[in-house]
């Protein structure tokens, strides 16, 4: 079964600075997506970023960026230019297309981030 | 743009009663899965529908069951509600091979 890791229960940065968020994942497989989601205290889950494993390319969406190191089975978020409201739990998905594709959840790490 | 409709918003029920949670997913999407969130926990996969039918299950009671109806709305029917029922409970779409997951805003329910 494939798992998802996320090491950080808590990180914090300061306001315009950047914060790198760490996952990691155990899979078998070749063929899987990998996600960040975003859930504020409004507990809506939000997609921040994704990224298709057959990719070399890291995806990049404005001010989210990944690292995305398949060997080395990692996957982390990079948030540039961090802004007030940016401050949420950030949840790391892992989805086969080849077991259900249902989501796999890391534990998540929450972001708090400081004026 | 739509987006996945989930109610009610909240539910208090009391233990032993049941439950139906209703999801609405965004149109043309034929994947509706559902999520329960416990306190302070991630979300963890209970079962999925593509095209009206189980596609996968993962960790519900035997006393939920679900269904995908002909226009796609989906029903977690929960039943003999425990107090370690009481959770988030999300509902998420998608349309396509390789599309994201689009979640609802979810339904907190409270089990007394």
């Amino acid at each position: 079964a494939q798992t998802v890791t996320q090491s950080q229960p808590e990180m914090s940065v300061q306001e315009a600075e950047t914060v790198t968020l760490s996952c990691t994942y155990d899979t078998s497989e070749s063929d899987y997506y990998l996600f960040w989601y975003k859930q504020p205290p409004s507990r809506q889950m939000i997609l921040v970023i994704r990224q298709e494993a057959y990719k070399q390319q890291n995806a990049t969406e404005n001010r989210f960026s990944v690292n995305f190191q398949k060997a080395a089975k990692s996957f982390s978020l990079k948030i540039s230019d961090s802004q007030l409201g940016d401050a949420a739990m950030y949840f790391c998905a892992y989805r086969s297309e080849t077991s259900g594709s249902r989501l796999t959840f890391g534990e998540g790490t929450q972001l708090t981030v400081n004026p | 743009a739509a987006g996945v409709i989930q109610s009610p918003r909240h539910l208090i029920k009391e233990k032993r009663e049941t439950a139906t949670l209703k999801c609405y997913p965004i149109p043309r999407h034929d994947t509706v899965y559902w999520y329960q969130q416990g306190p302070g926990q991630d979300p963890q996969f209970l079962i999925s529908f593509y095209e009206k039918m189980q596609s996968d299950k993962g960790s519900i009671p035997d006393r939920f069951s679900a269904q995908q109806f002909s226009d796609y709305h989906s029903e977690l029917n929960m039943s003999s509600l425990e107090l370690g029922d009481s959770a988030l409970y999300f509902c998420a779409s998608r349309n396509a091979y390789n599309s994201p997951l689009h979640f609802g805003n979810g339904t907190r329910l409270t089990v007394t």
